[in-house]
């Protein structure tokens, strides 16, 4: 199975309002990256965190390792946070892999 | 400061025709390089990994090979493009297994 998930598939916001993203997972976690995703594909790395609460701006990661699931909080969202979050798993071992959720695609609306 | 560059933006090629696409780390010794792939519609998936220069491992098969030519180079080839090989590619590196890794701005192929 879906080794991560994202939640909510898509999220539709009015500008002001707070966006909680979700992403769980059943392996074991080495690491966490967020992404958001931009309409041409490239990724802007938001956070990488392996555990714990990290702050960036309007942004906070969270990462539980031992509930197994990490979120993504954006407060007093503005349009131009319309887009795809992605987070990615690292599982650790000699290939790194990031194995990525299928995104949560967030429209704010003005 | 590292930089993390990749070529052609895009590229539109034939079934049966070869590609290749590059991959380029400058400002970092011996990264951990790793080659992913997106398909339209959907989710990023791991295709390469390479630890040192002269070795590569393949995590997905998809009739494409990798190659490290140099240490801040990574090489992405097939001789016969199929119609699934469309979508973006991304190429990214990190210090070491379990690190942050960082993204380039990507390759989108379509494959006609």
């Amino acid at each position: 199975g879906q080794q991560v998930q994202q939640s909510p598939a898509s999220l539709v916001l009015q500008e002001g309002e707070n966006a909680e993203l979700q992403c769980n997972f059943s392996t074991s976690l080495n690491s966490m990256q967020w992404f958001y995703q931009r309409p041409g594909g490239s990724l802007v790395s938001l956070f990488y965190n392996p555990s714990g609460t990290k702050h960036s701006g309007r942004l906070t990661s969270t990462t539980v390792i031992k509930e197994r699931r990490s979120s993504l909080h954006i407060s007093s969202s503005q349009t131009t946070d319309s887009g795809t979050y992605l987070c990615a798993l690292c599982g650790g071992g000699s290939n790194a892999k990031l194995t990525f959720g299928k995104g949560t695609k967030l429209s704010v609306k003005s | 400061a590292q930089t993390i560059h990749q070529w052609p933006v895009a590229e539109i090629k034939a079934v049966g025709s070869p590609l290749s696409l590059g991959c380029t780390i400058k400002g970092k010794s011996s990264p951990n390089l790793y080659w992913y792939w997106q398909a339209t519609g959907g989710t990023l998936q791991q295709l390469f990994y390479s630890i040192t220069v002269g070795q590569v491992e393949s995590v997905v098969q998809l009739n494409l090979s990798a190659s490290r030519p140099k240490d801040d180079q990574f090489i992405l080839s097939t001789e016969k493009l199929l119609l699934s090989h469309s979508g973006f590619y991304l190429c990214a590196w990190s210090l070491r297994g379990d690190a942050e890794q960082f993204f380039g701005p990507g390759t989108r192929l379509t494959v006609l």
